[in-house]
């Protein structure tokens, strides 16, 4: 199946900074969505991004199919951006729903 | 909130019994997706139907078994529960029956074997 590979696994910010969370897929995909796990257990979808750049207030998401892989970017970091980020991925047009998600990256944020 | 409703959100249960999840889908999504989230084994996806017929099955143990129904809504039967089965079990909803949809999930419901 395709790998999804995160990177950094753990990073702690002070409030205020800013970060690059990548993620890097093995095959080509025609879903990627990154997602916020906060400290509570919810899955938060942040952006549905197969390919191309959004942004969303302070976070912002680029993806470069060609070249498999995502970025998130994540400005001026709060205390309330902690938890875990995945990157979720699914291969092709014929494999159904099978959103595989890498590992996560954890983050906190102190104040 | 992301429109899928999961119940219950807690559960607690000894080993050998067996629990249903039930999952309701975002207004007019037509697929369901079960996920289950443990420590070790980290966002596994366990099963999807579509407009209640199954389109796709992963690491879904013979124990347990999943049924959509004619109103959406699912629910996942897990039986024979060993400790191990403790997890965040996780459904989500798309509107397409492709991978080119987004998907939502619900808040979880967290199961605890004893």
């Amino acid at each position: 199946g395709i790998q999804v590979e995160q990177s950094p696994p753990d990073l702690i910010l002070q409030e205020g900074a800013n970060s690059t969370l990548r993620c890097n897929f093995s095959d080509s995909v025609n879903n990627l969505q990154w997602f916020h796990q906060n400290p509570w257990g919810q899955l938060i979808n942040l952006f549905y991004i197969p390919s191309g750049t959004k942004q969303n207030g302070r976070l912002s998401a680029t993806t470069v199919a060609t070249e498999r892989y995502s970025l998130l970017y994540i400005s001026s970091s709060q205390t309330t951006d902690s938890g875990v980020y995945f990157c979720a991925v699914v291969r092709g047009l014929r494999i159904w729903g099978k959103l595989q998600f890498g590992a996560g990256t954890q983050v906190v944020v102190t104040p | 909130d992301s429109g899928v409703t999961q119940t219950p959100k807690h559960l607690i249960t000894a080993t050998g019994q067996r629990v249903t999840l039930r999952c309701s889908p975002r207004s007019g999504d037509l697929s369901v997706y079960w996920y289950q989230q443990s420590l070790d084994q980290g966002l596994q996806f366990l099963i999807q139907y579509y407009n209640g017929e199954e389109r796709a099955k992963g690491n879904i143990l013979e124990r347990f078994s999943a049924q959509q129904f004619p109103d959406l809504h699912s629910e996942l039967n897990l039986s024979s529960l060993e400790l191990g089965d403790s997890a965040l079990y996780f459904c989500a909803s798309s509107v397409a029956s492709t991978s080119t949809g987004e998907l939502f999930f619900g808040e979880g419901s967290r199961l605890t074997v004893l």
